[in-house]
Order: C-alpha cells, then sequence, then structure tokens
C-alpha cells in the first residue's frame, strides 16, 4: 500500500513568488493535513482539510491557503513568499470521522527554499 | 491550555545503552490521545505508538516501551539495547478534542557507535 506522497521534494523559489505543494493521501483517507516544520521552531499546524471542507487552521496569515479534491489529494499554496517561509512542510493523512481512527501518517516533506 | 513538554533537546549514548525520553503534556479533556513518531534524518516523519487517556497500561514493542502515568501527566520512551539506526529526532504529541495534534519540540538522539 503507498504512503503519503508529497511532490515535489525540493522547491527553490524567490521572495514575492508563489509555491504549490501537492499531496496524496492513503488510499481511503479523507484527512489531509499540513504542517510546517521551520529550522528551530518545530512543527506548526497549518491547515486540516476534511472530505474536501476546511476543518481547521492554525496561526498563519492568509497567504498560505489550500484546498483538497474529490480524490482526496491537497495543494496547499503560499503566496508573496516571504524569506521565513523557508522550511520543510509536511503533509499527513488519515482516515476520517471519530478521533479513535486519527492516526496520522506522514509524507517525506516538500523543502522549501526562498 | 494544551502543551506538550520534551526538556530533553539533545541525548547522546553510546550504542547498546538504554535511553528514555520524557515526555510531560497538560490537557483539561478528559479524553485525549497521546502519540510518539521519530524523524530519522531523511525527514519523514514515522508513527511508533498512540495511547488514549483511559488505557494507562504500559506497552512492549521489541526494544520500545512506553510508559504512561495520568499521575504525573506523563509519557515517557525508552530504548533498550539502542542501536545506530535510532538516531533521530522523536516528538511526543498530544492530540485534542479538536483532531489538532500539539507538538512537543523533540528530543534529538544521538547513537554513537
Amino acid at each position: 500500500e503507498a504512503g503519503v506522497t508529497q511532490s515535489p521534494t525540493h522547491l527553490i523559489k524567490t521572495r514575492g513568488q508563489q509555491a504549490t505543494l501537492r499531496c496524496s493521501p492513503i488510499s481511503g483517507h479523507t484527512s489531509v493535513y499540513w504542517y510546517q516544520q521551520a529550522l528551530g521552531l518545530g512543527l506548526q499546524f497549518l491547515l486540516w482539510y476534511d472530505e474536501g471542507e476546511e476543518r481547521n487552521r492554525g496561526n498563519f496569515p492568509p497567504r498560505f491557503s489550500g484546498r483538497q479534491f474529490p480524490n482526496y489529494c491537497s495543494e496547499l499554496n503560499v503566496t508573496a513568499l516571504a524569506l521565513e517561509d523557508s522550511a520543510l512542510y509536511l503533509c499527513a493523512s488519515s482516515g476520517g470521522g471519530t478521533l479513535a481512527k486519527n492516526i496520522q501518517y506522514f509524507g517525506a516533506g516538500t523543502r522549501l527554499s526562498v | 491550555a494544551q502543551k506538550v513538554t520534551q526538556a530533553q533537546t539533545e541525548i547522546s549514548v553510546v550504542e547498546k545503552e538504554d535511553v528514555t525520553l520524557d515526555c510531560v503534556y497538560e490537557t483539561r479533556d478528559t479524553t485525549y490521545y497521546l502519540f510518539w513518531y521519530k524523524q530519522p534524518p531523511s525527514g519523514e516523519l514515522v508513527f511508533l505508538i498512540r495511547r488514549n487517556s483511559f488505557d494507562e497500561q504500559n506497552e512492549i514493542s521489541g526494544r520500545y516501551s512506553w510508559n504512561f502515568q495520568k499521575s504525573t501527566s506523563s509519557f515517557n520512551f525508552t530504548i533498550t539495547a539502542s542501536q545506530v539506526v535510532d538516531s533521530a529526532v522523536y516528538f511526543c504529541a498530544l492530540m485534542d478534542s479538536n483532531y489538532q495534534l500539539i507538538w512537543g519540540a523533540g528530543t534529538k538522539l544521538i547513537i554513537k557507535p
């Protein structure tokens, strides 16, 4: 069974540009989570999508946005890139529904360099 | 407030030594879940264990064991007879009632041959 896959592996952008990161969840999983792991700042929750809807959002500016497609894949978009956006972006997926199902399985991440 | 504290920033031991990673949490929820994840240098977070708040039994999986104590709000992780491949950053996390994971800062474990 394929795990969570993220693309691209690395992304190099310049300040002010836009970045699009992609995530394919484990087959059968309906929830997708996005995290930012910047150097020295640990894991910061960005967004949670379930069944195509945004369910929760972390403390990030609106230029961080995303969406979930009908096939449960997800995109994270970051506009007006700033130097401090340089980080490893991790995507995780889980079965939707009750808390009891919610083990999050992670992809290998996209390393964004601005 | 929900919080997870991993006070050990970095631990370095020699191979075959036992090592314990500490995790202390704060929550007002009566139902919650605790997790441990491993992040090797490749970057991918690997799920190790989930424990719910009603199950205080210790868990053993091979060389790994976990000690959950509600009385001290701790969920510690012990690696017995450590190996070089255990070198990684280990994260403890708490899932709140909004399905959000609250992460500790991580403990970097270095196993020297």
